[in-house]
């Protein structure tokens, strides 16, 4: 089945303790990007990757790192997380950037939360 | 700066209502325009797209937008909404050049009483 598997799911952890999300797509897609979700902002880009090796800051990228060294996966890295990343998190990956070949297939999301 | 704007931000109709959703954007140039829906407790999905051609698309469950150029807008439209129909809808622009970004609306909550 064509997915996007994001790990862990859910997770709270403490100021300051790393952590990575996973991000897994079995579609042989070129772009890849993460989202986070807040009540009433809708969905911010974090990050996003044209393909291997190629990533680019999206609106909200503070705070985070992510690294694309396979196609298929794009970790989320919080190298020293803060209360105010507490938030749902997205992974979606396209076909391309090319029109027509932009729909965006998400992943199930992963509610982090930082005490 | 590019964004879009959805003026609904909860919105609340009983069964076999209709339904219109509103979604404008700021961008100059060409874009391709997508309204995702968030069921409850799960991830988004696509419900419809545009990238060209008739501006009246048709996507999943019924639902239909209609892009209008001068306007900039893009408004999903339901002709009789179910229960089921309660979710989240965000509309979403992609810029066909210059970015690899995709920008999202702030989403319509939208609530369907049986």
């Amino acid at each position: 089945e064509a997915q996007v598997t994001q790990n862990p799911r859910y997770l709270i952890t403490v100021t300051g303790k790393k952590l990575t999300v996973t991000c897994s797509q079995n579609m042989n897609h070129e772009y890849m990007s993460w989202y986070r979700q807040d009540p009433g902002l809708g969905l911010r880009q974090i990050y996003y990757s044209m393909n291997v090796e190629v990533t680019d800051k999206g609106d909200v990228p503070e705070g985070y790192k992510v690294s694309r060294k396979e196609k298929r996966n794009f970790p989320l890295i919080l190298e020293s997380p803060s209360p105010n990343q507490t938030s749902l998190y997205f992974c979606a990956s396209s076909l391309s950037r090319a029109s027509g070949a932009n729909v965006l297939t998400f992943g199930a999301g992963s509610r982090l939360t930082v005490l | 700066a590019q964004s879009v704007s959805q003026h609904n931000h909860h919105v609340i109709l009983s069964e076999a209502a209709s339904l219109e959703l509103g979604c404008n954007y700021s961008y100059g140039g060409t874009v391709n325009l997508f309204w995702y829906v968030q069921y409850p407790g799960q991830h988004l999905q696509l419900l419809l797209k545009y990238f060209s051609g008739d501006p009246l698309v048709k996507g999943i469950k019924g639902f239909e937008a209609e892009f209008i150029k001068s306007k900039f807008s893009f408004n999903l439209r339901k002709p009789s909404v179910q229960w089921s129909d309660t979710a989240e809808y965000f509309c979403a622009v992609k810029p066909t050049s210059g970015t690899y970004k995709y920008i999202f609306g702030t989403g319509t909550r939208l609530k369907v009483l049986a």
